[in-house]
């Protein structure tokens, strides 16, 4: 079975600043999805960046972008120019690709605070 | 285009009782997909519908759980007799094409508490 690990429950950080969360998985299979999701206090859950496992190239959306390192099963998340509406709920989250049967496996979370 | 809608928000009933979650999903999404996230722990997949048809329930707790997409439009979970460890957050998600193509949108979620 597949896992993902936030090993970072909460985190904080200054407006402005830069922030890394950590997420690491495992699995035996080759082909797969990686995911960043946010979800805002009180609000839906929302698609931050994804990355397919076959590109070696990270993936970036603008302050977002993650360090995606295959060998080491690890999918980081960067932040960078933090901003208060960066406040949130951050899940990381796998899938294998199955053929239209995909559904994702989350991490625990972790609770980002930006500090005015 | 409206969101994915899900009612109620929040849920407290006692131990025994019966509960019904209820989503709308994006017209036009054939996908459909439950999650729960028990408080503190990891979000979890509970099943996934293409239009009315369950594509996958692997995730279905036990057999208390029932979850319906009659028309293949709107999708109820009940919970039937409701125990403490049901308590939880219950995500409801569609997307357009199943898969990886097309991204997950998410509702705001029920929040379940049973006592």
């Amino acid at each position: 079975a597949q896992t993902v690990t936030q090993s970072q429950p909460e985190m904080s950080v200054q407006e402005a600043e830069t922030v890394t969360l950590s997420c690491t998985y495992d699995t035996s299979e080759n082909n797969y999805y990686l995911f960043w999701y946010k979800q805002p206090p009180s609000r839906q859950m929302i698609l931050v960046i994804r990355q397919e496992a076959y590109k070696q190239q990270n993936a970036t959306e603008n302050r977002f972008s993650v360090n995606f390192q295959k060998a080491a099963k690890s999918f980081s998340l960067k932040i960078s120019d933090s901003q208060l509406g960066d406040t949130a709920m951050y899940f990381c989250a796998f899938t294998l690709l199955n053929f239209g049967n995909e559904k994702l496996t989350f991490g625990t979370g972790t609770r980002l605070t930006i500090i005015p | 285009e409206a969101g994915v809608t899900q009612f109620p928000s929040h849920s407290v009933i006692e131990k025994g009782q019966t509960v019904t979650l209820r989503c709308d999903p994006i017209s036009g999404h054939d996908n459909l997909y439950w999650y729960r996230r028990v408080m503190g722990k990891e979000i979890k997949f509970l099943l996934h519908f293409v239009k009315e048809s369950k594509q996958d329930e692997s995730g279905m707790p036990n057999n208390r759980f029932l979850a319906e997409r009659t028309g293949g439009t709107y999708s109820t979970l009940k919970v039937q007799p409701a125990e403490l460890e049901d308590s939880g957050v219950y995500f409801c998600a569609s997307s357009q094409e199943t898969g990886v193509v097309s991204p997950l949108h998410f509702g705001n979620g029920t929040r379940l508490t049973v006592t």
